[in-house]
């Protein structure tokens, strides 16, 4: 089974609006940690916003914030007020484990395009 | 000067050939890992390292190699190129726990031909 799922390669979102960006993840772990990273088309990875397992707040980083919903297993992330800027590649990423070993799996990601 | 650096940034080589990617961090962090990224999977993992003494293959480690030269160096090896290898790879550093997640190199973007 896929760790990490994001079912939309691709979106679209028309400036200035909302957009939601599906993730589902799979793990038995009680301990684990959801993040996303933006992927601009430079290709630079770019930590965006981070869940803990045990964080009963949805995570907010500025236009940012992560819909944590863990009896769904689901971690979207919406952007708010969407920006030009905002078109790239959007990973969902998990964290298992917490010393042993830092193991991270990626989802195949989503191809956000925001148009003027 | 960028927390995790990668060189070179882009490199095409020939089928057969050794190349050399390399990584430097002043993160500070004991644990690194090579990623590479291909278009519709993601990213998988090809080595990692939790100290210089520290050496583990990842998913994906047949045809590559590494080398942990000191705490904040560690190196990549193709000891001979395949088409198929072709890809964006990536270096990531982390601390212990990586409540944060990794910090990412910018890439190397590698094509074999």
């Amino acid at each position: 089974a896929q760790k990490i799922t994001q079912t939309q390669p691709g979106m679209f979102v028309q400036e200035k609006e909302a957009v939601t960006l599906d993730c589902t993840y799979d793990t038995s772990d009680q301990s684990y940690g959801l993040f996303w990273y933006k992927q601009p088309s430079s290709g630079e990875m770019i930590f965006l916003i981070y869940q803990g397992s045990y964080d009963e707040q949805n995570a907010t980083e500025g236009r940012y914030s992560l819909n944590f919903q863990k009896a769904r297993k689901s971690a979207n992330l919406v952007i708010s007020a969407s920006q030009l800027g905002d078109s790239a590649m959007y990973f969902c990423a998990m964290r298992e484990g917490l010393y042993n070993f830092n193991k991270f799996y990626f989802g195949s990601g989503t191809k956000l395009n925001v148009k003027p | 000067d960028a927390d995790v650096t990668q060189t070179p940034r882009n490199r095409i080589t020939k089928t057969g050939k050794r190349i050399m990617l390399e990584c430097s961090q002043t993160k500070g962090h004991d644990r690194m890992y090579w990623y590479r990224q291909d278009p519709g999977l993601g990213l998988r993992l090809i080595y990692y390292s939790f100290d210089v003494k520290d050496i583990n293959k990842g998913e994906i480690s047949d045809g590559y190699s590494v080398s942990r030269q000191a705490q904040a160096k560690f190196s990549l090896s193709l000891e001979s190129a395949i088409p198929n290898q072709t890809a964006l790879y990536f270096c990531a550093t982390s601390d212990l726990d990586a409540n944060y997640g990794y910090t990412f190199g910018s890439g190397t973007r590698l094509t074999v031909v």
